[in-house]
This record gives C-alpha cells, structure tokens and sequence, in this order.
C-alpha cells in the first residue's frame, strides 16, 4: 500500500538552530514529491516539488532534498516566522492519481 | 496573478442538512482537486476534476460529490451531513501542461462544522 511518513510530528528549535524533517515514502512508480507550509487556518503553501533521487532544491533557509526513499527538508538558522506545519505529498506512477499526503510536522521556533 | 478562491470561509450545519461549497481556480488552471482536511486523518483527497470530467475519486461515500463547469469553477456537495464531516475542505488547483505532475495550489479553505 502506498504511503508517506513524516517524523517528528512535532520539533522544536531555537532561533537559529538548523534541523532537518524527514518523509519517508513507499510509492509505486514515484511521479513526483511535493513540500507544502501550512499556517493554522489556512491552505497549504506550495514550497518544492522534486522528481527525481539526487536532486535538490532551495529557497531562502529551506533545502529538500531526495532520495528513493525518502526526502528531507532542511531548515537553516530558522526564525520565528518559519513555525507551521510542513506536509510532504507524494504522487505515484498511475496518471489520474491523488496526491497522498503524510500527516505532517509541526515545527515551532521560539526566539 | 489570483489566487485559488473558495467560498463560504466558514459554514455552520445541522445534521441531515446538505451543503455546496464552491471553488474558483487559478486562472489558466484546467485541473480542480478537493480535500477534505481533520486532525485525525490530516489530508485526505477526494475527487479530481479537469475540463468538466471527474478524473480521479478518492475513498469517499457517494454522499460527497462534485462538479465542474465550463470555466474550471468547481463546487463540491455533501448531503445528509454527518458529525464526522466537520473538517477544513480544501481546493488545489493545477495546470496538467505535461508529463511531469504539476504541483497544486491550495485555496484557503471552507471550515465546515456540523451539529
């Protein structure tokens, strides 16, 4: 059965202590990987989608990264502004399928 | 360029009572997904939409159905609502240009409560 997990479910760093979340995938036929921010109350925010193992991608203080199994998102010297809920969703090798998210990791940055 | 817009934001329902939630797509974008969002079982997909087709259908009784019109605008209806069906319903919408997936945007929500 296809599924996404993400660890922790909850994180919680200093301003500006870098930590990596994790999201581990058993997909068949991975046709892409996505990372969203989701603030409370709101929609999730698309960050990066990556497709293929080796590759990486930045934006400001957030880097993913991919293997064939997993994918991280690192956080560089966060700030307070980046606390939300990161969700990982994968999208497997039948065209016409749903995205399956996993549950998410709730990362709280205090200054 | 506009966002993913849905409405109502919030909804309040009683029990038995149906509901339409409506969803406006980002200009340009051909393909409209819902979700339904609880904090038991995160996000959870329940039908895909493009050019006016139902693509994709998730695990859902057919007391949840939707539709889409000419101009990508979607609405999604429950009827006979359920407790169980309080939740944050989600709208993404994407551009399905080739053979790589396109990522979804995601409207703000309808936060639906039923009593």
């Amino acid at each position: 059965e296809d599924q996404v997990t993400q660890s922790p479910e909850a994180l919680r760093l200093q301003e500006g202590e870098s930590s990596s979340l994790n999201c581990s995938y058993t997909v068949s036929g991975l046709r892409g990987l996505f990372w969203y921010r989701q603030d409370p109350g709101k929609g999730p925010e698309f960050l990066f989608t990556l497709y293929s193992a080796g590759e990486e991608k930045e934006k400001e203080r957030l880097k993913a990264t991919l293997t064939k199994k997993e994918s991280f998102l690192h956080i560089t010297a966060p700030k307070p502004e980046d606390s939300a809920t990161y969700l990982c969703a994968v999208h497997r090798g039948q065209a016409g399928t749903a995205l399956i998210f996993g549950k998410g990791t709730t990362l709280s940055v205090s200054s | 360029k506009a966002g993913v817009t849905q409405t109502p934001r919030y909804l309040i329902k009683t029990r038995g009572q149906q509901v339409t939630l409506s969803c406006s797509p980002i200009s340009g974008h051909r393909s409209v997904s819902w979700y339904q969002q609880t904090p038991g079982q995160g996000l959870q997909f329940l039908f895909e939409y493009f050019s006016e087709t139902q693509r994709n259908k998730g695990n859902f009784p057919g007391r949840f159905s939707g539709r889409q019109f000419s101009n990508s605008r979607s609405e999604m209806n429950v009827s006979t609502l359920e407790l169980g069906d309080s939740a944050l319903y989600l709208c993404a919408s994407r551009n399905l240009r080739g053979t790589q997936e396109d990522e979804q945007y995601f409207g703000p929500g309808t936060r639906l409560t039923v009593t």
